[in-house]
């Protein structure tokens, strides 16, 4: 079975930092481009990030709010995405999904909350 | 930024009528594959999004053949042929020709 598991999140107060994990299974990891994407409570959804497979050079693209605070990585023998988060916001709040490069397959999601 | 709308935002059906939601783009979603890269997904309350519809009109695994979607160039429509009980939730159309990627507003379906 197809599964993404992310890491539990927290509550973190401005200015602070967070890394998010997501563990895959069911699937070849190594190959797969894979995304982060959040949803603000009560709100729809929002892109944050994606991180392509090493084959196809393992690079990363970032939504214009989280670019040069949040960085995307992976580690293909340990089947992990990650998400690091720095000088947190209180807008970055949200439940945060892991996601599979094309959105087929999603996490349950974690929740992060920011504030003082 | 390609900017995407949905009409309407919310749309109460009764059980077993068709319903269908707009999705428009500022821009031609067609790729230079040729491919036009236009998504639809289903939020059901307290859940994460699901996939229902890739590349404008295929179904993933598992999706109810009642789910179609149509469209070409900027605008596109998902359509449910009878709404059932277990439909109930957010919809969204979201792109993914152009980087950064986008989602719609969402449409709220509920029961009348």
């Amino acid at each position: 079975e197809v599964q993404l598991v992310e890491s539990e999140g927290g509550l973190v107060k401005p200015g602070g930092s967070l890394r998010l994990s997501c563990a895959a299974s069911g699937f070849t990891f190594s190959n797969a481009w894979m995304a982060w994407v959040r949803q603000a409570p009560g709100k729809g959804l929002e892109w944050v990030g994606r991180i392509k497979s090493k084959t196809n050079g393992g690079t990363t693209d970032y939504a214009a709010p989280v670019k040069g605070r949040f960085t995307i990585s992976r580690d293909d023998s340990k089947n992990t995405l990650y998400l690091q988060m720095n000088s947190l916001k209180t807008e970055d709040t949200a439940v945060y999904y892991c996601t599979t490069g094309g959105l087929g397959v999603w996490g349950k999601g974690t929740t992060v909350t920011v504030s003082s | 930024d390609v900017v995407m709308t949905q009409s309407p935002l919310s749309l109460p059906v009764t059980l077993g009528q068709p319903a269908s939601i707009s999705c428009r783009s500022s821009q031609s979603l067609v790729y230079s594959d040729g491919n036009t890269y236009l998504n639809w997904f289903q939020q059901r309350p307290g859940q994460s999004p699901r996939r229902l519809i890739y590349k404008v009109s295929n179904r993933d695994s598992g999706v109810p053949d009642r789910f179609s979607g149509s469209g070409s160039g900027t605008d596109f429509t998902l359509k449910i042929s009878r709404v059932e009980a277990e439909d109930v939730g957010v919809y969204y159309c979201m792109q993914d020709t152009h980087w950064p990627f986008t989602f719609g507003p969402g449409t709220k379906v509920d029961i009348k």
